[in-house]
């Protein structure tokens, strides 16, 4: 079971770029990374996935190193409504899923003026 | 997410009741999960199925059961409530493709055992 290890919290002003990273030592050859954001008393929301070098889409982008042992979501230019805890998932869910799929504490991001 | 649905949003109880919290989804999707989430904690998996015929434990699971009725319903019960059950539980869909998983989570049910 692929454990991650990130930052408690983190802090930053609006329109800065905000890298958040995820260690994941253990990541198995088949295991996709994954994050998640949480507002408070909402269910998290899938952000983005990926497996290796980088993915982009609408809201972030997540890095991810030739050996796989982290991985770095990247926010461009936050803004307050990004202050939320984000979660890093590693797991595969062809032969997981389950068990695989583990939160941990996740990082709490505060954006401010 | 709106095509995840849990009933009911919140909910007080006593030592010692049973009580069951649904979750339905109109996502089509097999897999179902139940979580609980402490204050400041990530959530903890208390159960999980991957299809109807299919119930597995987390890493949570005692004093809590679940039933699968149909792909859309899994409905997570406590069989004898206590205050340290308290937390605010999620229900979690999940779509499949290859080897990537997502997941499609609920509004929540916040739980109060007196």
């Amino acid at each position: 079971l692929a454990k991650t290890t990130q930052p408690i919290s983190m802090d930053s002003y609006e329109g800065q770029e905000v890298n958040i990273t995820c260690s994941h030592n253990n990541i198995a050859t088949n295991d996709y990374i994954t994050w998640y954001q949480q507002f408070p008393s909402q269910g998290p929301r899938f952000i983005i996935q990926g497996y290796k070098t980088k993915v982009t889409n609408e809201v972030a982008s997540l890095f991810i190193p030739a050996d796989r042992k982290s991985s770095t979501l990247s926010l461009p230019r936050v803004s307050l409504s990004d202050t939320a805890v984000y979660y890093c998932l590693v797991g595969d869910g062809l032969t997981g899923g389950g068990n695989k799929l583990t939160f941990g504490t996740g990082t709490q991001l505060k954006v401010e003026l | 997410d709106a095509d995840v649905t849990q009933t009911p949003r919140n909910r007080i109880t006593k030592t010692g009741k049973r009580i069951m919290l649904e979750c339905s989804q109109t996502k089509g999707h097999d897999r179902m999960y139940w979580y609980r989430q402490d204050p400041g904690l990530g959530l903890r998996l208390i159960y999980y199925s991957f299809d109807v015929k299919d119930i597995n434990k987390g890493e949570i699971s005692d004093g809590y059961s679940v039933s699968r009725q149909a792909q859309a319903k899994f409905s997570l019960s406590l069989e004898s409530a206590i205050p340290n059950q308290t937390a605010l539980y999620f229900c979690a869909t999940s779509d499949l493709t290859g080897d990537q998983e997502t997941q499609y989570f609920g509004p929540g049910t916040r739980l109060l055992v007196l």
